[in-house]
């Protein structure tokens, strides 16, 4: 099993332009996940799935969206990047919403604004 | 408001030398608490879950502790090594429907040799 993964790694992009991040799982999870990381914060959540066809706001979902057509895939599209949107963004998957299961982070995505 | 607060901000230790971190937490009502390290580069991998009903849990080197009736939760590592320089992230999740996760800024720990 690959788990989680994310690409691409790193991205510089100026503002105003678009791009979609990706984030696939092989693990069979219904539950997904992206969050954003930045210097001397915890991780805020931007957007979540509880199934195909179905997402919902996280916590700081304003600039992003969000679309849920497999269960492997979840990405995560910038339509107008700003820089308070340069961050370290991470993708999760878990088995389920129940908050006893564990969530399986991707590497993440290093994003740049200028 | 949910709030997990931790403390210290950032540790240096010396290389086999034990330490503990500390996550106060104010997220109620209370569900579970997860400690995560989490590599620099990498996302976080999930050490330990502690429920209401657990006071400790061990796993190899590190041993988690929970006070449910103050809302503090510790994690000691034994025997520190290298490879346990990360942040330490101190997640906390209620009941209910809405399955947001409170989590904590982090301890950076940087163990010296």
């Amino acid at each position: 099993n690959a788990g989680v993964t994310q690409t691409p790694k790193f991205q510089v992009l100026k503002t105003g332009q678009s791009m979609t991040l990706q984030c696939a799982q092989d693990m069979n999870h219904e539950y997904m996940s992206w969050y954003r990381q930045d210097p001397g914060m915890g991780l805020r959540l931007i957007h979540y799935s509880v199934g195909a066809g179905i997402t919902d706001q996280g916590e700081v979902p304003n600039g992003y969206n969000v679309s849920r057509s497999t269960t492997e895939d979840f990405p995560l599209r910038l339509l107008s990047a700003a820089p308070s949107q340069t961050s370290v963004y991470f993708c999760a998957s878990s088995d389920g919403l129940a908050p006893y299961n564990e969530q399986f982070f991707g590497p993440g995505t290093r994003l740049t604004v200028l | 408001k949910n709030q997990v607060e931790q403390s210290p901000q950032s540790l240096i230790i010396l290389e086999g030398k034990n330490c503990t971190l500390q996550c106060n937490y104010t997220v109620s009502p209370f569900s579970n608490l997860r400690w995560y390290k989490q590599d620099t580069g990498r996302g976080p991998v999930s050490l330990t879950i502690m429920t209401f009903s657990e006071n400790t849990k061990s796993n190899g080197r590190y041993t988690a502790t929970l006070d449910a009736d103050t809302k503090q939760s510790s994690l000691h590592i034994t025997a520190s090594q290298l490879s346990d320089s990360a942040s330490y992230i101190c997640v906390v999740s209620g009941t209910g429907g809405s399955y947001i996760p409170t989590f904590g800024r982090g301890t950076s720990l940087i163990v010296h040799p």
